[in-house]
């Protein structure tokens, strides 16, 4: 069955300190990676995706995630976070160039930043 | 850039009632997406439409309906609303053939009372 699994539900990270959110996935078939970022009462903004070539991949507002495909996971990383990273992040997994066919979510990470 | 637009963005409903929501994807886009957040829950998809057909069902139930029109925006219709249909309903749309990615509308935050 196709799922993801983001273990950890709520991580608090000092500002200024580096972050990893991990997220695991299950999937048969080659799949697109997502990461989601989603602020309170807000819509889903893309922070970064992964579908081929280098498995580094770099998003916006300064975080980058890798793709190992042995261990199956696409953890999301940030080198110093700001007070602004505050949200929930979501990890999700979808199909290869499969028309409509959805996205599957992981249940979320909510990250709170401390000063 | 144009985004995807969702309307109403707030809407309170007695329970028993119907209530439509409406999404106008990015232009060009053929596909929409249908998904159902509850408070502190992941999103769940709902339904989903390439081309004006559906594409894909997801845990969506038999009260709710949608369909995608001839300008690619689409209409969730839901009826016998229940107090447990109070959510954040999330439109998405996406390029058949590009990578992939949903691009998500601010949401329609639906209140039942």
């Amino acid at each position: 069955a196709q799922s993801v699994t983001q273990p950890d539900i709520h991580i608090t990270v000092s500002e200024g300190a580096s972050l990893e959110l991990r997220c695991n996935y299950s999937y048969g078939a080659t799949p697109y990676l997502f990461w989601y970022v989603q602020s309170p009462g807000q819509g889903l903004q893309l922070l970064l995706k992964y579908f081929s070539g280098d498995t580094l991949v770099q998003g916006i507002k300064g975080f980058e995630a890798e793709f190992k495909r042995s261990q199956s996971s696409f953890n999301l990383r940030k080198p110093s976070v700001h007070w602004s990273d505050a949200a929930e992040y979501f990890c999700a997994v979808g199909p290869f160039n499969q028309a409509g066919t959805a996205l599957i979510f992981g249940k979320g990470t909510t990250l709170s930043v401390s000063s | 850039a144009a985004g995807v637009i969702q309307s109403p963005r707030h809407l309170i409903k007695e329970k028993r009632e119907t209530a439509t929501l409406k999404c106008y994807p990015i232009p060009r886009h053929d596909t929409v997406y249908w998904y159902q957040q509850g408070p502190g829950q992941d999103p769940q998809f709902l339904i989903s439409f390439y081309e004006k057909m559906q594409s894909d069902k997801g845990s969506i139930p038999d009260r709710f309906s949608a369909q995608q029109f001839s300008d690619y925006h689409s209409e969730l219709n839901m009826s016998s609303l229940e107090l447990g249909d109070s959510a954040l309903y999330f439109c998405a749309s996406s390029l058949h053939g590009s990578t992939g990615e949903l691009f998500f509308g601010e949401g329609s935050r639906l209140t039942v009372l």
